[in-house]
């Protein structure tokens, strides 16, 4: 069955802007999860969706932002980006309670200049 | 504060050897263990977990142990392949907002199997 699918795979921007990313979830999976990888901080929780619904949050400014679509594909959202902001963005599903398997994808690699 | 603690960065090992991968966690209400291995440009791909009411999990040439009076666990990988060459991740769910919680991780720990 297909995995966890993200769009782009790599992204270069200016600061200032903002970004989309998308993430498709493996078919029947309800619960996406969106993490950043950087050298410095390793990976970080963003937020968790479920059934459309942000169910937890992790300690991030309000620049970042997502949502799910009924068909549990999702976005992140990050607005007026700081060069700091440059990290790999996993996005990752879960088939749900009760199943800590999280599968991840291949990750977008955001480059902020 | 860094709930979940891989101390070593990196770890080089023999091809045919045992790797052993060390992570401490901090938070004792976890109660749910797992190891993601991670190559370049890949998201993580999970390996193996343990849940606290255990002190061993096994699969194939993979083994967890946990000790929870240490707060310590470890990956244990035998006999270790160059295929293995990867960073290891240790991390921890943890429950928030109804969920089944997101993952806290470890900072991970690049392993070299040299042939």
């Amino acid at each position: 069955k297909a995995g966890v699918t993200q769009t782009p795979r790599y992204l270069i921007k200016t600061r200032g802007q903002q970004v989309t990313l998308s993430c498709s979830p493996i078919s029947g999976h309800r619960s996406v999860s969106w993490y950043q990888q950087t050298p410095g901080q390793g990976l970080q929780f963003l937020f968790e969706y479920f059934s459309e619904t942000q169910r937890n949050k992790g300690n991030f400014p309000g620049r970042f932002s997502g949502r799910q679509f009924s068909n549990s594909r999702s976005e992140m959202n990050v607005s007026t980006l700081e060069l700091g902001d440059s990290a790999l963005y996993l996005c990752a599903s879960s088939g749900g309670r009760g199943t800590y398997g999280y599968t991840f994808g291949s990750g977008t690699r955001l480059t902020v200049v | 504060d860094q709930q979940v603690k891989q101390n070593s960065p990196s770890l080089s090992v023999q091809e045919g050897r045992i790797s052993i991968l060390n992570c401490d966690y901090t938070n004792s209400m976890f109660d749910y263990f797992l190891w993601y291995k991670k190559y370049p440009a890949e998201g993580p791909t999970f390996l193996i977990s343990i849940s606290s009411i255990k002190d061993k999990n096994e699969d194939g040439r993979f083994t967890v142990f946990l000790n929870k009076s240490a707060k310590h666990l470890s990956l244990h990988i035998v006999p270790s392949q160059p295929g293995d060459s990867a960073v290891y991740f240790c991390a921890a769910p943890t429950r928030g907002g109804g969920s089944q919680g997101n993952l806290i991780f470890g900072k991970g720990t690049k392993l070299s199997v040299k042939p």
